[in-house]
């Protein structure tokens, strides 16, 4: 049991819908991360937060929209996606930290949600 | 741009056997993370290796790091169904104020009984 869920699990929407993919870490840990997860690709790190603030925005187009109101959530807002963002999207967290200590930060990883874009 | 090789790309093989897959990079990583993802799930943590030349051994898997902290071997002595799964690998960034994992493309790995 990884302590992090996201709901929905699956979401199919056109690319005019708005949608929201939610993320909730049960662990009491300060840093969350969202990723894409595509075919024969590696995953890709899109967003970070550490503490609430935002640490790193991967180059990620504006029709994704992270937004952290607390350390145990974290939600990734859509518009106007392509079917290119068709994808498994996964959040982790770990515990966060200042100062960045090698091998100290297990990420710990949600099930997924399976989008569909049409 | 760190980048991670994952090999084989894909493996099946027979329940009992053995088996290593590798990951390479260019890069020196801090650490290096190995996950295995099952149908459905998110990646789950398997081990962390830090030190240059490091082994750890799980049950029937065995990790090592490289010495130069570049590349790590997975190895899996009579591989069960239970094995089955995506592996992927995951290098920590040296240095900065963020932490980051670069990701392989993963290993999907099939044990048929």
């Amino acid at each position: 049991e990884t302590g992090v869920t996201q709901t929905p699990r699956h979401l199919v929407m056109g690319m005019t819908n708005k949608k929201s993919l939610k993320c909730e870490q049960h662990l009491g840990h300060n840093a969350m991360y969202w990723y894409k997860q595509s075919a024969k690709k590696p995953l890709e790190l899109m967003f970070v937060y550490n503490f609430k603030e935002q640490t790193e925005n991967n180059s990620v187009p504006s029709r994704f929209s992270p937004e952290c109101p607390n350390s145990s959530h974290l939600f990734l807002h859509l518009h106007t996606l392509q079917p290119e963002d068709s994808a498994l999207y996964l959040c982790a967290s770990s515990q966060g930290s200042k100062v960045q200590l090698a091998g100290r930060e297990t990420q710990y990883f949600g099930p997924g949600t399976r989008l569909l874009v049409l | 741009t760190q980048l991670l090789e994952q090999s084989p790309q894909f493996l099946s093989i027979q329940e009992g056997e053995n088996l290593t897959v590798y990951c390479n990079s260019s890069s020196v990583f801090s650490s290096l993370q190995w996950y295995r993802q099952e149908p459905g799930e998110g990646p789950v943590l398997l081990v962390t290796v830090v030190t240059g030349g490091e082994v750890k051994k799980l049950k029937r898997l065995t990790f090592q790091f490289g010495d130069a902290r570049k590349d790590s071997s997975l190895h899996i002595t009579a591989a069960q169904p239970g094995d089955t799964g995506l592996y992927l690998c995951a290098g920590e960034n040296s240095g900065g104020s963020n932490y980051k994992l670069t990701f392989g493309k993963g290993t999907l790995l099939t044990v048929n009984p």
